[in-house]
C-alpha cells in the first residue's frame, strides 16, 4: 500500500557494517509492525511498536537488532555488525489499531549483505 | 511443526479457471483470518479479511473460515492473468497481536 513508505527500497552493507530501516506509517495510524521475509519463506513477525513504547519484541534476535519509534519521525529498524544471515526483505506495516484489524503493509527494504 | 501451513505451490491454471488456495492451523486462538496477495519484489496487499468461521464475498474473491477443522480459503473466480502472484494466508488472536503467515502459494494464471 502506497501509504506506508518505507526507505531505502534497496540497501547493500558489507558484513560487519550498520543498516537503518526506516518506515512512515500512513496518516493517523499509530501501531507499527516489523516483519522479515527470507526467500521462498513467509513474512516472520520481528516487532511491535507504539509512538514511544515497543510493545511486543518476541521475534527480534536477541543481539544486533533494535527498534524504535519516535514520538516525531519514522520507525527505525536498526541492525548493528551485519551478517550475511540478515539478507532479506524487510517489510513494515501500520494499522489504525491492533493488528487484529486490518493492517497494510509498505514496499518494503530489501537488504543484502555482501 | 509450523503454526500455519500453506501448501507452496506452484499452481499454474488457465485463464478464467477457479483457483482454490488453502491454509491450515493449528492454534485454536486464531479468530481473524487474511488473505494477502503479494506481486513479485513488492509488499504484500490485503484482500480479504474475515473474523471467526463463516463465509466473505468480494467480487471475484471469495474467503471461506472453518473453526473446527481449524481450515481456511481463498477462491478466485474466473481467474484472469493479473491474478499471478503470491498469496499469504495470516492469521491471529489470542494473546498474539502480531499476524501469523504461512509460507505463500505462488499463483500463475496462463492466457
Amino acid at each position: 500500500n502506497a501509504g506506508v513508505m518505507q526507505n531505502p527500497r534497496h540497501l547493500v552493507r558489507r558484513r560487519g557494517q550498520e543498516a537503518r530501516l526506516r518506515c512512515s506509517p500512513m496518516k493517523g495510524h499509530s501501531h507499527v509492525y516489523w516483519y522479515r521475509q527470507l526467500p521462498e519463506e513467509g513474512l516472520k513477525f520481528m516487532v511491535y511498536l507504539q509512538k514511544e513504547n515497543i510493545i511486543d519484541e518476541s521475534g527480534m534476535p536477541k543481539e544486533r537488532f533494535s527498534a524504535e519509534f519516535p514520538k516525531e519521525g519514522p520507525s527505525i529498524l536498526r541492525i548493528q555488525q551485519v551478517v550475511r544471515g540478515d539478507s532479506a526483505a524487510y517489510f513494515c506495516a501500520s494499522s489504525l489499531g491492533q493488528l487484529n484489524t486490518e493492517a497494510f503493509f509498505g514496499q518494503g527494504t530489501r537488504l543484502t549483505v555482501v | 511443526q509450523k503454526e500455519v501451513e500453506q501448501d507452496p505451490g506452484p499452481l499454474s491454471v488457465p485463464e478464467g479457471a477457479i483457483v482454490s488456495l488453502n491454509c491450515t492451523y493449528s492454534n485454536s486462538a486464531f479468530q481473524y483470518f487474511m488473505w494477502y496477495r503479494q506481486y513479485s519484489r513488492k509488499g504484500p496487499e490485503l484482500l480479504m479479511y474475515t473474523y471467526s468461521s463463516g463465509n466473505k464475498e468480494d467480487g471475484r474473491f471469495t474467503a471461506q473460515v472453518d473453526k473446527s477443522s481449524k481450515y481456511i480459503s481463498l477462491f478466485i473466480r474466473d481467474s484472469q492473468p493479473s491474478d499471478s502472484a503470491t498469496y499469504l494466508c495470516a492469521m491471529s488472536g489470542g494473546s498474539a497481536r502480531q499476524l501469523t503467515f504461512g509460507s505463500g502459494t505462488q499463483l500463475t494464471v496462463l492466457p
